[in-house]
């Protein structure tokens, strides 16, 4: 079950602006992901992080693994039209126990 | 690789109906997971198994819904009858599975989105 709190839900923004969402968690993970869901179609895994303090860059994408393991965060820099869609956290507490976060609905405005 | 892949994609069903929907893994991953997604509840477990065999079914709702893995390559999840708030939209994952955490990203199918009037 969601045991991830994701924030926020939902964003409006104008296209060029960034981005920043975030997942906390009261328990300890050992891995953190971000998935991206287009309309109709399922999560797309963006990032995975493995370590606490790691921060990776995919493209426009950065996320960081928080130094206390129960945090993650995701920022998308110049957002463009076609970064809209529902932008999940995840956590793996062991290796077939994935928690989601409830998702972030972002839209970006032309 | 295709990716993980369902049918159907989408599905319009009577109440009290049966519902079958499908899964292929990727080719090579041990484990596959069976999640509803609905607004009020997000992604949920309903049931994994590991080598074909299920490991956790304490996310499956009722005694309608059951599932099955009779070989690697396929998965069922059957609901039986079906009940206007099954509507939702199932998704099925697979991942590697073993001792380094990298292989147990799950990676989704597109879902079927079901309808039950």
């Amino acid at each position: 079950g969601q045991q991830l709190n994701q924030s926020p839900q939902s964003m409006f923004i104008q296209e060029g602006e960034d981005v920043s969402m975030n997942c906390t968690s009261s328990s300890i993970f050992n891995t953190w992901l971000w998935y991206k869901q287009e309309p109709g179609e399922g999560p797309v895994l963006l990032i995975a992080l493995y370590k606490a303090g790691e921060l990776t860059s995919n493209g426009r994408l950065t996320a960081q693994f928080g130094i206390t393991r129960k945090d993650s965060f995701l920022n998308i820099s110049a957002s463009i039209p076609s970064d809209v869609g529902i932008y999940f956290c995840a956590a793996l507490y062991n290796n077939n126990d994935m928690r989601f976060g409830a998702g972030t609905r972002l839209t970006v405005k032309p | 690789d295709a990716g993980v892949i369902q049918s159907p994609r989408h599905e319009v069903t009577e109440m009290g109906q049966e519902v079958t929907l499908r899964c292929k893994p990727i080719s090579g991953h041990d484990y596959l997971f069976w999640y509803r997604q609905t607004m009020m509840r997000g992604l949920e477990l309903l049931i994994y198994f590991n080598n074909n065999v299920p490991i956790d079914d304490s996310g499956m709702p009722e005694d309608r819904f059951s599932a099955k893995m009779p070989n690697a390559s396929f998965s069922t999840l059957k609901i039986q009858p079906s009940e206007p708030r099954d509507s939702a939209v199932y998704f099925c994952a697979s991942s590697l599975g073993g001792l380094r955490i990298h292989k147990n990203i799950q990676y989704f199918g597109a879902g079927t989105r079901l309808s039950v009037l």
